[in-house]
């Protein structure tokens, strides 16, 4: 079935600094959502993106919706422990009118040393 | 809190013991969804409820039954454990089945020997 390629699939980073992730897919997909998932405990949503080229902030978090639409960025600035977890993407290709599929990355593990 | 409620936690069975899985929301969404998340493999539909009283296969269905039982409930249930289906079970919920992000459940974590 259609994956989404996460890169890096993990990744160790000092407390402080900027951090970096995209996602890309070979299909283009109209709406993408970026999760989060702790230890032990289900992904929450961080940002959704609804149009080609829109850029979101949410706090630290800042994530692209990629002009060609088969691509997405999340960024985090200042990193702190608590953003160590997997960070997903996901891509859902309607926004209307009965079930949209929705295809999920393979997730970037990021991991802050303090 | 408000969210989405996985019973149980943790679970182990034996090959060919069947079990149901329990999910709870009371955010009044409509939409239900059962995922399985193995690693490397992201997380993988196994089947979904548009709204109370229909539901449908996902990408991954075969072994699972499911059963939307009203419109905060969808169980999902394995009739024939196999140790394929050694992973953690996520159940979701939406408003619509449109724009909106999901809420996940906490997971349960399933081993099957």
């Amino acid at each position: 079935g259609q994956q989404l390629n996460q890169s890096p699939q993990s990744m160790f980073i000092q407390e402080g600094e900027d951090v970096s992730m995209n996602c890309t897919s070979s299909s283009i997909f109209n709406t993408w959502l970026w999760y989060k998932q702790e230890p032990g405990e289900g992904p929450v949503l961080l940002i959704a993106l609804y149009k080609a080229g829109e850029l979101t902030s949410n706090g630290r978090l800042t994530a692209q919706f990629g002009i060609t639409r088969k691509d997405s960025f999340l960024n985090i600035s200042a990193s702190i422990p608590s953003d160590v977890g997997i960070y997903f993407c996901a891509g859902q290709l309607g926004n209307s009118g009965g079930y949209q599929k929705v295809t999920f990355g393979t997730g970037t593990k990021l991991q802050v040393i303090p | 809190n408000a969210g989405v409620t996985q019973t149980p936690k943790f679970q182990v069975l034996k090959t060919g013991q069947s079990m149901t899985l329990q999910c709870a929301q009371d955010m009044n969404h409509n939409s239900m969804y059962w995922y399985r998340q193995d690693p490397g493999m992201g997380l993988r539909l196994i089947y979904y409820s548009a709204s109370e009283g229909t539901t449908d296969k996902g990408e991954v269905p075969n072994g699972y039954n499911v059963s939307r039982l009203n419109k905060r409930e969808f169980s999902l249930r394995l009739e024939s454990a196999a140790p394929s289906q050694t992973s953690v079970y996520f159940c979701a919920s939406r408003f619509g089945t449109g724009v909106y992000g999901y809420t996940f459940g906490s997971g349960t974590r399933l081993t099957v020997v």
